[in-house]
């Protein structure tokens, strides 16, 4: 089976590009969450979301920053604009359901360096 | 805004001997997990504790969840190198909006020498 697939592993952005980053989850899992993780710093949860739906955007900056998760294909996190500061390992998770939304798994992250 | 703090954020051993990480916070969390993260890898799950006062083990790792469920530790016995890591806490908040919403301890880096 395969585990949550991220690519791409390593993206190098210009300042003011855009960052399209991809997820797919585990197959069975309809449950997404992105999480970033600064140079130093733990994980942090950005937004949670179900097919079509966006159920927790709490972490997400209130600018530049969208996520989506469409009836076919993968989520994506999408960074327009890209700054220096937007430098991180970006995360996904997935799980089956809801109620086991404690029960996550991550992917082995996106790289994004911006220069 | 839920907050873990885990401790020791460095730790170096001999192989063989023994250890405990720490992790801690203010907030009540309706279940807490410990996740194992090498370098250029996600977190991998090692356990979840969701009663107060419970007690997982696998192999040489015994997890606990406080009685509070406040908090929790890692002990590792008879460390070995390939014990060497990053270890994360995470817990899931208390209530319904906090579904799906882990909150990271800053890590442990263990490492193991020979």
């Amino acid at each position: 089976n395969a585990g949550v697939m991220q690519n791409p592993r390593h993206l190098v952005r210009r300042r003011g590009q855009e960052a399209r980053l991809r997820c797919s989850p585990m197959k069975g899992h309809s449950h997404v969450y992105w999480y970033r993780q600064l140079p130093e710093e733990g994980l942090k949860f950005m937004v949670y979301l179900q097919k079509e739906n966006i159920i927790d955007e709490s972490g997400m900056p209130k600018e530049r920053f969208s996520a989506e998760f469409p009836k076919e294909g993968p989520s994506i996190l999408r960074i327009q604009q890209v700054v220096r500061g937007d430098s991180a390992a970006y995360f996904c998770a997935s799980s089956p359901t809801r109620t086991s939304a404690r029960i996550q798994y991550f992917g082995a992250g996106t790289r994004l360096s911006v220069l | 805004t839920q907050l873990l703090e885990q401790s020791p954020q460095f730790l170096s051993i001999q192989e063989g001997e023994n250890l405990t990480v720490y992790c801690n916070s203010s907030s009540v969390f309706s279940s807490l997990q410990w996740y194992r993260q090498e370098p250029g890898e996600g977190p991998v799950l090692l356990v979840t504790v969701v009663t107060g006062g419970e007690v997982k083990k696998l192999k040489r790792l015994t997890f606990q969840f406080g009685d509070a469920r406040k908090d929790s530790s890692l002990h590792i016995t008879a460390a070995q190198p390939g014990d060497t890591g990053l270890y994360l806490c995470a817990g899931e908040g208390a209530g319904g909006t906090s579904y799906g919403k882990l909150t990271f301890g800053q890590g442990t880096i263990l490492t193991v020498h020979p």
